[in-house]
């Protein structure tokens, strides 16, 4: 069974530093993996995915994440925070091979970012 | 639409009531999830349609869960008899075809059981 664990349900930084949003994922096949960031009250929006290929990728709002299969994680960054950033962020894994099957998601983190 | 649209935004149900939450996924989309969000956690899957076939309904929490889509589109989740424990923000999403494709949300419906 697959699954998803985020480290850290609060993250707190100040605005122009670094963001380290942890994910590991456990996994029988190869996996697909997502983030995802929810603001208040809104659903959740598409930050990044990895499906093959390059295993830095690259999302919207200048986040990037790095697939390391050695470790199972896939831990999202971005070089300098904004106050924007403020939302929950969710990791996601799902099977490579079917299509349209359902994502797991993990419990979130918190991102708060202080002027 | 542009996007996935989810009605009612807000559900204040009494226990014991029947509710029933709209979902309009992007047009040409042909799989459609279901999930519950409790309040500070991730969604949790409830169930999977691709066109109007129910192929996953593993995450349903009991038989008081039912959920239909059927002309491939438009789906319903209905919940019979609330319960307290039914309280949760109610999430859509659907996708195009193929593999790895990213899961599109709606802004979900908030239901409060009282």
């Amino acid at each position: 069974a697959q699954s998803v664990t985020q480290l850290g349900s609060h993250v707190s930084v100040s605005e122009g530093a670094l963001v380290l949003l942890r994910c590991n994922y456990s996994s029988s096949v190869p996996p697909y993996l997502f983030w995802y960031v929810q603001y208040p009250n809104q659903g959740l929006q598409l930050l990044l995915k990895y499906t093959t290929g390059a295993t830095l990728v690259k999302g919207i709002n200048g986040f990037e994440a790095e697939f390391k299969k050695s470790e199972t994680s896939f831990h999202l960054t971005k070089p300098s925070a904004h106050m924007s950033d403020a939302a929950e962020y969710f990791c996601a894994v799902s099977d490579w091979d079917q299509a349209g099957t359902a994502l797991i998601f993990g419990k979130g983190t918190t991102l708060s970012v202080s002027s | 639409g542009a996007g996935v649209s989810q009605s009612p935004r807000y559900k204040v149900a009494k226990r014991g009531q029947d509710v029933a939450l709209r979902c309009d996924p992007i047009s040409g989309h042909v799989s459609l999830f279901w999930y519950q969000q409790a309040l500070g956690q991730g969604p949790e899957f409830l169930t999977y349609f691709q066109n109007e076939a129910q192929l996953d309904k593993s995450g349903l929490p009991s038989d008081r869960f039912f959920a239909e889509r059927p002309e491939g589109s438009v789906s319903t989740l209905k919940i019979q008899r609330t319960q307290q424990e039914d309280s949760a923000v109610y999430l859509c999403a659907s996708s195009a075809p193929g593999i790895g494709s990213p899961l599109h949300f709606g802004n979900g419906t908030r239901l409060t059981v009282t």
